[in-house]
C-alpha cells in the first residue's frame, strides 16, 4: 500500500460527460502529479501540483482541468468525454519535485 | 524519434537468470526514476537517480549522466519480477519510455 488513495476505481460513463477523479496524497506530501495510461500511447504526464499551486503541465487536453485544495487532495476534472479517453488514471504523489513518487492504485475510466 | 527509449521491449527469462534492461534518453534531466507495474496495473517506485548506483535487494539500478544511459538489472531472477518496467526521466516534465515487458519462466 502505497499510502495513495483514488476514487473511484472504476467509472462508466457516456460520450459527452464530465467526470471528477479523486486523489488523496501520502501524509507530508506536497506535490500531486496526474498521469493517463491507455492502451496505445503508455503512461503520459498530464499535470502536477506543489502545495497548491500549478507546477508543471504535460499532455493535458484543454477539456480536463485539476486542482489541489488546502487539504492538499487533488481532483482532475475531464469534460465532453470521448471515446479515447478511455484508460487508467494514475496520481501520484511525493515530498517535493523530482522526488521519489508514490503511486495510487488508479481509476478505470470507460467511456461508452 | 521518442526522447526516452528502453530495451529491449520485451524479455524472457528462466528463473535464476541475470537481467538487463536499457533506458537512454535525450534530455537533460535532474533525475531518472525506474518504476515495475505489475499485471493487475499497480505502479511501483524501484529507484530514483540522479548519479550512480543504486542497490535495493536483488535490484539495481545505475546511470551514466555522460552518456545519457541508465540500467536496471535483477540478479537471481524469479517469476514474480514478471512485470513491466518503466524508465522515467525529470526533464521539464517526467517523460516515460514506453516499457519493457518481462517474463520470467520457473
Amino acid at each position: 500500500d502505497s499510502g495513495v488513495t483514488q476514487t473511484p476505481k472504476h467509472l462508466i460513463t457516456a460520450t459527452g460527460q464530465r467526470v471528477t477523479l479523486r486523489c488523496s496524497p501520502r501524509s507530508g506530501d506536497l506535490s500531486v502529479y496526474w498521469y493517463q495510461q491507455s492502451l496505445d500511447q503508455g503512461l503520459q504526464f498530464l499535470i502536477q501540483y506543489y502545495n497548491g499551486e500549478e507546477r508543471a503541465k504535460g499532455n493535458i487536453l484543454e477539456r480536463f482541468s485539476a486542482q489541489q485544495f488546502p487539504d492538499l487532495h487533488s481532483e482532475l476534472n475531464l469534460s465532453s468525454l470521448e471515446l479515447g479517453d478511455s484508460a487508467l488514471y494514475f496520481c501520484a504523489s511525493s515530498v517535493f519535485f523530482a522526488d521519489t513518487q508514490y503511486f495510487g492504485p488508479g481509476t478505470r475510466l470507460t467511456v461508452l | 524519434k521518442n526522447e526516452v527509449e528502453q530495451s529491449p521491449q520485451n524479455l524472457t527469462a528462466q528463473e535464476g537468470e541475470f537481467i538487463t534492461i536499457n533506458c537512454s534518453y535525450s534530455v537533460g534531466i535532474s533525475a531518472l526514476h525506474w518504476l515495475q507495474q505489475h499485471p493487475g496495473g499497480g505502479i511501483v517506485s524501484l529507484f530514483m537517480l540522479s548519479s550512480g548506483k543504486k542497490k535495493h535487494g536483488r535490484l539495481i539500478a545505475t546511470i551514466n549522466i555522460q552518456e545519457k544511459h541508465s540500467s536496471l538489472h535483477i540478479t537471481a531472477s524469479h517469476p514474480r519480477d514478471s512485470a513491466v518496467y518503466i524508465c522515467a526521466v525529470f526533464s521539464d516534465k517526467l517523460i516515460f519510455g514506453t516499457g519493457t515487458r518481462l517474463q520470467v519462466f520457473p
